[in-house]
């Protein structure tokens, strides 16, 4: 089946520091990803929608500046989070949406756990 | 580590029938469940959620779903579906301290009128 490997799966860094997280989609091909952010007790919530090739879609409030997307190839995306704040801190997802001969449909990241400092 | 079964990959139902998707997990500590829906073409969505208490979580768009915890299960159930209930849904399971959100794989429901 569709397999999305994220790295790293926990990261600290400092204030003021920028992190970049990965999403590689490992045996299909993705050209869509999703980038989800969660607080605890809380849903998911959709932060962009990352497209190969093209510049992110991203949701209400989310900050296009703070949060840069990636997705230069048709296997890989990622998100930065740039001068990280302690606010920021989060577990943040993502997923790819399989498409091609074999349609695995959508399928997720194990997520990483940012803890700013 | 936690686990999550859905086994039903795709579940056809006709419209206004009773549908329930199953969700199995596994875990060696206390966990909260979640049911998520994606429409297609849209990200992910809570569609609703235990955390403690009632065993029995509804949600404002008529599905329900029952913590049993010693069937280690979290099944989604709607009485009467609607065409506008085509989707996929994600059973998901996290610890409490959060360190990571399982999904599962998730079910395709396909309402057919």
């Amino acid at each position: 089946g569709a397999v999305v490997s994220q790295h790293p799966s926990r990261v600290i860094c400092k204030s003021g520091t920028s992190v970049k997280i990965e999403c590689r989609s490992l045996d299909f091909q993705a050209t869509t990803m999703f980038w989800y952010r969660q607080f605890p007790k809380q849903s998911l919530m959709l932060m962009a929608t990352s497209n190969e090739g093209s510049k992110a879609t991203y949701e209400q409030g989310v900050e296009k500046d703070k949060f840069l997307i990636n997705h230069a190839s048709l296997t890989l995306s990622t998100l930065t989070v740039t001068s990280a704040h302690p606010e920021d801190s989060s577990f943040y997802i993502c997923s790819a949406w399989a498409t091609g001969g074999l349609n695995y449909g959508y399928t997720f990241g194990s997520g990483t756990r940012l803890t700013v400092v | 580590a936690q686990s999550v079964t859905q086994l039903d990959s795709q579940v056809p139902v006709f419209e206004e029938a009773p549908v329930e998707l199953r969700c199995n997990y596994s875990s060696s500590v206390s966990v909260y469940l979640f049911w998520y829906v994606q429409y297609p073409n849209q990200g992910l969505q809570l569609l609703l959620k235990y955390l403690s208490g009632s065993t029995l979580v509804e949600s404002i768009n008529g599905f329900e779903a029952e913590f049993n915890k010693s069937q280690t299960s979290f099944h989604l159930r709607k009485p009467s579906v609607h065409i506008s209930d085509t989707a996929e849904y994600f059973c998901a399971v996290s610890d409490h301290s959060y360190d990571k959100v399982i999904f599962g794989p998730g079910t395709s429901l396909s309402v057919i009128p």
